[in-house]
């Protein structure tokens, strides 16, 4: 079965420290991987996306992610944190299956909590 | 502003009440999507527009839910005679299809409280 799995619940870092947000995924052919972000009281807003190409994927906010194949993860990573980063993050994962039309599966999601 | 917007933000009713909700997509984007989420979870799809062809639908989705895209444009989420298990954030987002339909934009979500 194709799923996304976010292992972590929450992630506490000191601001200014590297920040990693944790995805595994399982899906059968070539993944198409997905991070969104949502801030409270707001809706997910898109941050990147592995499609092909190099493994390291940089977004918005300064964030990037790295795909993973043999580890089939893609996590997602900050050099530095911000307290304005604190926030709901959500992997998600292109379902491939034929009669999916493509949808998204999402992980559920890990609080990140940057303290100043 | 030309994201995704949602209409009521908020809206609390009594069980039993019928409740519709409105959503605009970015104009260019001819996919228009219906998520359901509740707290601590992530999105739970729910149904998806190409145009104005209901394409999908959930299981998720009770005969309670209906969603029309009249002109392929808006969209409206319909639930009728709302249960207090409907409590939720009702999420839209829109795509455009080809290209670039991966990239899913969200509004800011209406949420729902059946008291």
């Amino acid at each position: 079965a194709q799923s996304v799995a976010q292992p972590e619940d929450q992630v506490n870092v000191a601001e200014g420290n590297p920040l990693t947000v944790k995805c595994t995924y399982s899906v059968s052919g070539n993944p198409y991987l997905f991070w969104y972000v949502q801030y409270p009281n707001r809706g997910l807003q898109f941050l990147l996306k592995y499609i092909t190409g190099d493994n390291l994927v940089k977004g918005s906010y300064g964030f990037e992610a790295e795909f993973n194949k043999s580890q089939t993860s893609f996590h997602l990573k900050k050099p530095s944190a911000l307290v304005s980063d604190s926030a709901l993050y959500f992997c998600a994962v292109r379902d491939i299956r034929a009669d999916s039309n493509y949808q998204l599966i999402w992980g559920a999601g890990t609080k990140l909590i940057i303290k100043p | 502003d030309t994201g995704v917007s949602q209409n009521p933000r908020h809206k609390i009713t009594k069980r039993g009440q019928n409740v519709t909700f409105r959503c605009d997509p970015i104009s260019e984007h001819n996919r228009l999507y219906w998520y359901r989420q509740t707290l601590g979870q992530g999105p739970e799809f729910l149904t998806y527009f190409q145009n104005e062809a209901q394409l999908e639908k959930s299981r998720l989705l009770s005969d309670r839910f209906s969603a029309e895209r009249p002109k392929g444009s808006f969209s409206t989420l319909e639930i009728q005679r709302t249960e207090q298990g409907d409590s939720a954030m009702y999420l839209c987002a829109s795509s455009f299809l080809p290209g670039g339909w991966y990239e899913q934009y969200f509004g800011p979500g209406t949420r729902l409280t059946v008291t």
